[in-house]
């Protein structure tokens, strides 16, 4: 079974650009959940996409927003971006109706250096 | 609010010694998941396990063990043995009732094994 995979794998903007970022999850999970990675911040959740909706969302700017497709891919964007939006963005997926009893996989991230 | 403290920021054993993870939570779920992950250098998170709140049963899978205590908000990792490739940083990862995926991650914990 293929495990989830990100595209573009490195990614380079400028400030005030916007970024879109694509994830495709494990065949058959309906649950797919994004989270930023920084040396100061650590990892924090953004938001998480179940069926095509939004279920949670992290404590993110209006700029970070994504959106989940009926075939449970999923895409996230920044607009405006800033210095600060440089990070390791995961995406991770999961059967997501368990009850929170699911593992969620991760896939290798999008690593976005904005300049 | 949940929280996940992992205080040992930097770990560095020889090969063979035996290491353990601390973990801290803090939650007022009743019914919550705690999680580790493992990140190597190529940066994918992998899953190692997971625990509910209710199964306090500790568990060795091979050269790894879990130590999950509620009346400590605990929940710590030991590899037995280690070896030169279980370098990588370590993620603890909460996750609390209410139907969504999201996951609090703790700092993270950076383990060597020196040869």
């Amino acid at each position: 079974k293929a495990g989830v995979t990100q595209t573009p794998r490195y990614l380079i903007k400028t400030r005030g650009q916007q970024v879109t970022l694509s994830c495709s999850p494990i065949s058959g999970h309906r649950s797919v959940s994004w989270y930023q990675q920084t040396p100061g911040q650590g990892l924090q959740f953004l938001f998480e996409y179940f069926s095509e909706t939004q279920r949670n969302k992290g404590n993110f700017p209006g700029r970070f927003s994504g959106r989940q497709f009926s075939n449970s891919r999923s895409e996230m964007n920044v607009s405006t971006l800033e210095l600060g939006d440089s990070a390791l963005y995961l995406c991770a997926s999961s059967l997501g109706d368990r009850g929170g009893y699911n593992e969620q996989f991760f896939g290798p991230g999008t690593r976005l250096t904005v300049l | 609010a949940q929280k996940v403290t992992q205080a040992q920021t930097e770990i560095s054993v020889v090969e063979k010694e035996d290491v353990t993870l601390d973990c801290v939570y803090e939650t007022r779920d009743t019914t919550y998941y705690l999680f580790w992950y493992k990140q190597p250098p190529s940066g994918e998170l992998v899953f190692l396990i997971r625990r509910n709140s209710f199964d306090e049963q500790n568990e060795i899978s091979g050269r790894y063990s879990w130590n999950f205590q509620k009346s400590t908000s605990s929940f710590n990792f030991t590899i037995t043995a280690s070896q030169v490739v279980d370098s990588a940083v370590y993620f603890c990862a909460l996750r609390g009732q209410g139907g969504s995926e999201k996951l609090v991650f703790g700092k993270g914990t950076k383990l060597t094994v020196n040869p």
